[in-house]
């Protein structure tokens, strides 16, 4: 099916654990992003990336890592996770950087 | 520092109504679109309006751009209940894209 995905869903981890969130896009996007929603931040820039092997800061982005092997996948890694990391995770992705960006359904992570 | 900021933060109308929220932003931008939301789901695109626009229309939306001002409007027209949702403006500054914090719309049947 064409679309955009995240996996998995819902995620609860313990502080210090590494977590990997994965999203997966069809459209052969070149631009693709990293999104976390807190209740009185609205959605924050974590990663994005313009292309395969180049990506660039957002607003958020220590604690997280990110990667682009391949155009269609763009994974969300939090190397040690914090208990500030629990957040609703939103991959999205775009034509170009100025057209309408695509999100995925949302992975909602907690950390203990 | 966040870069949009929605206004209201939470609206209620009655349908038919009209819903008029607006978004006032800090610095420069390329284009500035919204967003709505539904509870627990992704974001969907409304509109898009680039910095050399004014004013945009898309079926039941009004989207107006005050560049000056750093601030814009979005009016839904005749509103109805499947409406009530979050909507987010979101701003491309050329390197970097901010959200902001939403406005809660209620819409009463």
């Amino acid at each position: 099916d064409a679309g955009i995905t995240q996996s998995p869903r819902y995620k609860i981890t313990e502080t210090g654990r590494q977590v990997t969130l994965m999203c997966h896009q069809t459209w052969s996007h070149s631009y693709m992003f990293w999104y976390r929603q807190d209740l009185g931040h609205g959605l924050r820039l974590i990663y994005y990336s313009a292309a395969a092997d180049i990506t660039d800061k957002g607003e958020v982005p220590d604690g997280y890592v990110v990667s682009r092997s391949k155009t269609e996948n763009f994974p969300l890694t939090l190397e040690s996770a914090t208990r500030s990391q629990t957040s609703v995770y939103f991959c999205a992705s775009s034509e170009s950087p100025w057209d309408e960006q695509f999100f995925g359904p949302g992975t909602r992570l907690t950390v203990l | 520092s966040q870069q949009g900021e929605e206004d209201p933060q939470a609206l209620s109308i009655q349908e038919g109504e009209n819903a008029t929220m607006n978004c006032s932003y800090k610095t420069s931008i390329n284009n500035l679109q919204w967003y709505r939301q539904n509870s627990g789901r992704g974001l969907v695109h409304l509109i898009l309006i680039r910095s050399n626009e004014r004013e945009k229309h898309s079926g039941r939306l009004r989207v107006t751009l005050d560049t000056s001002k750093k601030s814009s409007s979005l009016l839904i027209t005749a509103s109805r209940a499947a409406d009530t949702a979050s909507y987010f403006c979101a701003t491309d500054t050329g390197n970097q894209f901010y959200f902001g914090t939403g406005t809660s719309l209620t819409v009463i049947p």
